[in-house]
């Protein structure tokens, strides 16, 4: 069974400090994909990134990074010189990737507030 | 380009009663799928239908169904409700189905079961 874990339920930080969410997998499959999803207060997901498992490079856009690393199974999300409205629920979702399958499971989720 | 958009934003339903929900893809998107977020349980998979055909599916009782139409909306029906099922209600369009492709959601459709 797939599972993500977020153990962070809550981040608090003053803009312009850097913020890392963390994101814990399990899954059987080698073959996945991971995701990063933000949903602010509109209620709305917003796609940020999938990364399948075979690529394990970083990768940075503007003020956002992500980190995935098998050996540990995880996939962090940084956000350097956060912002205000960086503040919403962000979210990590797993799924396996075979014949068109898309089953994801999602993390519970962590709430960023960025204060001015 | 218009975005996916759910009819009806806010839906106040009775114990007992059947409801359905409404999701108009992304123009050209032929992938429709729907979750369900609650506080309690968190954001969970229903099912994806693509060119009218279920692909996948969550671990969601059979009162949760749903169908696609040839223009690509889709709607899901929640029959026989219950407390539980108070939740909001997300549709997200892909062009097509499988995980690599980018999935694009609607703004919701909350639904509150007394």
């Amino acid at each position: 069974a797939q599972k993500v874990t977020q153990a962070q339920t809550e981040i608090s930080v003053v803009e312009k400090e850097d913020v890392t969410l963390d994101c814990v997998y399990e899954t059987r499959d080698t073959t996945y994909y991971l995701f990063w999803y933000k949903q602010p207060p509109s209620g709305e997901l917003v796609f940020l990134i999938r990364r399948n498992s075979f690529d394990e490079q970083n990768e940075i856009s503007g003020r956002y990074s992500w980190n995935f690393q098998k050996s540990t199974s995880s996939f962090n999300f940084t956000i350097t010189a956060s912002q205000v409205v960086d503040s919403a629920v962000y979210f990590c979702a797993l799924s396996e990737a075979g014949g068109g399958s898309y089953i994801p499971t999602f993390g519970r989720g962590t709430s960023l507030i960025v204060h001015p | 380009k218009a975005g996916v958009t759910q009819t009806p934003r806010y839906l106040i339903k009775t114990r007992g009663q059947q409801v359905t929900l409404s999701c108009s893809p992304i123009s050209g998107h032929r992938s429709v799928s729907w979750y369900q977020q609650t506080p309690g349980q968190g954001l969970q998979f229903l099912f994806e239908y693509f060119s009218e055909t279920q692909r996948n599916k969550g671990n969601f009782p059979g009162r949760f169904s749903g169908r696609q139409f040839s223009n690509s909306r889709s709607e899901m029906n929640v029959s026989t409700l219950e407390l539980g099922d108070s939740a909001l209600y997300l549709c997200a369009s892909s062009l097509a189905s499988g995980a690599s492709y980018e999935q694009y959601f609607g703004p919701g459709t909350r639904l509150t079961v007394t």
